[in-house]
């Protein structure tokens, strides 16, 4: 079993729906959780990172983490074509001297 | 302009010919690392580097050599590709190892 899990879609939704983007994880030892969203022949971007569990919110964009779930969401509101991309979750479990875990990707398509 | 550069940004070679590729940031961060991307696995770590001089292994360590005498510089070196080495090779730098930036990638093909 991957430490990290994540649906590879792909996911096509309509421009001005809502997107919800999930991971769950097996160790509990994983205390940061990030998201990357990475453009077709790009490198990953970071785009939301969050510590322990909670809400966190920035423009159209709220990362949500379940610890005790081990569930992790990342919701896109009024979703843009501009924001179809591969979005890949990211852990790690100590703040400034742990590598990180990634799951696999979403591949995500905005429709106009 | 803050970046992580990688190059060359593609390369094909053949089986067993030794190939290095660089990697360097103008951000004066400490932690560096390499990851390979490849389609059903995304991205696997393959050596990080705390500081100069400083360097482990990541999930993925077997095949490859680093070496990080300048901060700037952490150049990902094949001693002896194979076929299972075509990738997707990222570099990335960072403050923290969480906050990762990543560079434009390197695809390799080892014929």
């Amino acid at each position: 079993q991957k430490e990290v899990e994540q649906d590879p879609g792909p996911l096509s939704v309509p421009e001005g729906a809502i997107v919800s983007l999930n991971c769950t994880y097996s160790n509990s030892a994983f205390q940061y959780f990030m998201w990357y969203r990475q453009y077709s022949r790009k490198g990953p971007e970071l785009l939301m990172y969050t510590y322990s569990s909670g809400n966190k919110e920035d423009g159209r964009f709220t990362a949500q983490v379940d610890k005790s779930s081990k569930y992790i969401s990342l919701f896109i509101r009024d979703s843009q074509p501009s924001d179809s991309a591969t979005y890949l979750c990211a852990m790690s479990g100590r703040f400034g001297n742990e590598k990180l875990t990634f799951g696999t990707g979403t591949r995500l398509t905005i429709i106009p | 302009e803050a970046q992580v550069t990688q190059n060359p940004r593609y390369l094909i070679t053949v089986t067993g010919k030794k190939l290095t590729v660089t990697c360097s940031q103008n951000m004066n961060h400490e932690y560096m690392s390499w990851y390979r991307q490849d389609p059903g696995l995304g991205l696997r770590q393959i050596y990080y580097s705390m500081n100069v001089e400083v360097t482990d292994k990541g999930d993925v360590p077997e095949g490859y050599k680093v070496s990080r005498k300048e901060k700037r510089n952490f150049p990902l070196i094949l001693e002896s590709p194979s076929p299972n080495q075509t990738s997707l090779y990222f570099c990335a730098s960072s403050p923290t190892p969480d906050t990762q930036y990543f560079g434009p990638g390197t695809r390799l093909t080892v014929l």
